[in-house]
């Protein structure tokens, strides 16, 4: 068991340039789920995959965000036309297929800082 | 009204103290209920997890929850200066605020 990892770590990008983080679940979780978090603020939920299927999506995932996860493996979320708004740690986080509520487990984070 | 609703804090203590964090939650059909601990600039860290009412301990923590004032709590015994985190409470998708505790050694 390796954990949830993510890539990369840290982005600095100009205002309105694309960016794209990467996502490996935990192996033998079908599920995986992304959030972001602001200083100060709990995470908050933007999506959330079971297997290749998105599920579930928050309000807070705008147009400009689009989140995949082909074959059901990794997954990658893609922020187009960044803006200074979207400067926030992106998590990444995965569970095995139980019920849904049930314990989820993060990845360190993509720092992602929009100038 | 927020789905998961915790005090930001700062909390500040002493070593050796017992700290209690606490949430409200505001649906009554939720049943899992988790904590996590969060150090700065890292990704949270599950610490337990409690399914509906009733206690749960391991080693100096201990997690209660209270449905029928849809209240949790997070004890933890004989504080340590390696417990200043942030403490989020969660359940189903929705995560609280967090809590940020400071031990003083």
């Amino acid at each position: 068991d390796t954990g949830v990892s993510q890539n990369p770590r840290h982005k600095i990008t100009k205002r309105g340039q694309n960016v794209t983080f990467r996502c490996d679940p935990i192996s033998e979780h079908n599920r995986l789920y992304w959030y972001r978090q602001t200083l100060g603020q709990g995470p908050e939920f933007l999506t959330y995959f079971q297997n290749e299927a998105q599920l579930e999506k928050s309000r807070l995932l705008s147009d400009r965000f689009s989140a995949e996860r082909p074959k059901g493996s990794f997954s990658t979320l893609e922020i187009q036309r960044t803006e200074q708004g979207d400067s926030a740690m992106y998590l990444c986080a995965s569970s095995p297929k139980v019920r849904l509520g049930n314990t989820i487990y993060f990845g360190e984070g993509s720092w992602l800082t929009v100038v | 009204q927020k789905e998961v609703e915790q005090d930001p804090g700062p909390l500040s203590v002493p070593e050796g103290a017992i700290v209690s964090l606490n949430c409200t939650y505001s649906n009554s059909a939720f049943q899992y209920f988790m904590w996590y601990r969060q150090y700065s600039r890292k990704g949270p860290e599950l610490l337990m997890y409690t399914y509906s009412s009733g206690n749960k301990e391991d080693g100096r923590f201990t997690a209660q929850v209270d449905k029928s004032s849809k209240y949790i709590s997070l004890f933890i015994r004989d504080s340590q200066p390696s417990d200043s985190a942030t403490y989020l409470c969660a359940t189903y998708l929705v995560f609280g605020k967090g809590t940020r505790l400071s031990v003083i050694a």
